[in-house]
């Protein structure tokens, strides 16, 4: 069983359009995060959530927008994509806010064309 | 405000002789670390991790890592490596054992295994 489940698993699209990528734990956790790895593979966290409210809010434009439907999930929207935005984009989740364990999705590969 | 620095961004050993991989933090406040891997095209796992308790602390797959107060250092170790061993590696440095602290990542080190 996959712990965290994110699709796509690649995502290759135009400048100025609007994308979503979802992400799913079974794990049972109450926190779940979005994280970007760039091209030289610094990864930097974006957002968390706990319990389907936003904790920590990265500067991160504001054309980002995380949902939290229920704690299983957190899904990351992009609007008017650029191509900065190309990165490989992890979902992750943990017990509780402390993050002292974090579980990673497998990432999604978003190409911004 | 806290930052890690990995020493190395690629560190090549022979397969069977010993990996060191360096870690130097700074935190304000006592810090938790972690090494995370990651192999090619995977998300990211946890190797182990320091919360102030012991400070030799033993993770998965032989690595080991060292807390050093006085040197601000964390460095991974492993005494014979493994060609399964070749992943991208990840120190992270979180300011206070609790609450919500956000974690702050290396840049990280390529560790590539020679047959």
């Amino acid at each position: 069983d996959t712990a965290v489940s994110q699709t796509p698993k690649y995502l290759v699209t135009q400048m100025g359009n609007d994308k979503s990528i979802k992400c799913e734990q079974n794990l049972g956790h109450d926190t779940m995060y979005w994280y970007k790895q760039d091209s030289k593979k610094f990864l930097k966290i974006m957002f968390s959530y706990n319990n389907k409210e936003l904790i920590i809010n990265e500067t991160v434009p504001n054309r980002f927008s995380p949902k939290s439907p229920d704690k299983a999930h957190l899904n990351l929207h992009i609007n008017s994509l650029e191509l900065g935005d190309s990165a490989v984009y992890f979902c992750a989740s943990s017990q509780d806010p402390s993050g002292n364990e974090q579980f990673f999705g497998p990432g999604t590969r978003l190409t911004v064309l | 405000a806290q930052s890690v620095t990995q020493l190395d961004s690629h560190v090549s050993v022979s397969e069977g002789t010993p990996v060191l991989l360096r870690c130097n933090y700074s935190s304000s406040y006592s810090p938790s670390l972690f090494w995370y891997v990651q192999h090619p095209n995977k998300g990211l796992q946890l190797l182990l991790k320091y919360t102030s308790a012991a400070t030799l602390v033993k993770g998965i797959n032989g690595f080991e890592a060292e807390f050093k107060k006085s040197e601000t250092s964390f460095h991974l170790t492993k005494p014979s490596a493994h060609m399964s061993d070749a992943a991208e590696y990840f120190c992270v440095v979180r300011p206070t054992n609790f609450g919500n602290e956000k974690l702050t990542f290396g840049t990280g080190t390529r560790l590539t295994i020679i047959p």
